[in-house]
């Protein structure tokens, strides 16, 4: 069964710091997303990883995939209050009627304050 | 706004009761999902839907009961459900297997509580 963790669960971080957030996945994937989810609201689509060292970046976030270890960061440089939100990762299982079977990691919870 | 569009917004049904929640993609997709976020869980896959035929059913309780007549639309059909199954459902489209990222867009969810 696939197991998908991140860390830390939880992360208070003051305005123009930077930090990581992790996700580790127990077996073979080449396709890892990145998700964000403001209080109330839906998931907004952040990043799509598909290969082993697999770099994107879109602001002050930055993910990356390393296939081997089976782990990807999320990286924020600088934060700002409006990076606020719980972000997740999930990861695509694949093969025969798997497709499109993503396993979510349990989401970090990101409070930027001054 | 995302071009996937749930409704009702907001549903308080009784465990007798029968219900439906809609979805429905404006994205021209091939793929559509339903899952369950609960408060004290990591988000959970139900049910896939390719090109109309289930692909996946993760073990779900039989009370909810899936329908997708056509790529656009996504129906989840509740009957009989317990107070546990409160949560927010979330529908989600894709452009399908054989893309090469398959990026999931979601919707607006649906809030459920089950008195």
């Amino acid at each position: 069964e696939l197991k998908v963790e991140q860390n830390p669960l939880f992360l208070s971080m003051q305005e123009g710091k930077n930090y990581t957030i992790y996700c580790n996945y127990s077996t073979t994937s080449d396709r890892l997303y990145w998700y964000r989810q403001d209080p109330g609201k839906s998931l907004e689509s952040l990043f799509v990883l598909l290969s082993n060292g697999a770099v994107k970046q879109e602001g002050r976030l930055m993910a990356s995939l390393d296939t081997k270890a089976r782990l990807s960061t999320l990286h924020i440089t600088a934060a700002v209050h409006d990076l606020s939100a719980t972000y997740f990762c999930a990861v695509d299982t694949l093969g025969g009627t798997s497709y499109g079977k993503l396993t979510f990691g349990q989401g970090t919870i990101l409070t930027v304050h001054p | 706004e995302t071009g996937v569009t749930q409704t009702p917004r907001h549903l308080v049904m009784g465990m007798t009761n029968k219900k439906s929640l809609k979805c429905e993609q404006h994205l021209g997709h091939n793929a559509m999902y339903w899952y369950k976020q609960s408060a004290k869980k990591p988000l959970e896959l139900m049910f896939v839907y390719n090109f109309k035929e289930q692909t996946e059913n993760n073990s779900v309780p039989s009370r909810f009961s899936p329908e997708c007549p056509n790529s656009s639309h996504l129906f989840l059909h509740l009957h009989t459900l317990q107070p546990e199954d409160s949560a927010l459902y979330l529908c989600a489209s894709s452009q399908g297997y054989e893309a090469r990222t398959d990026t999931q867009y979601f919707g607006p969810g649906t809030r459920l509580t089950v008195l």
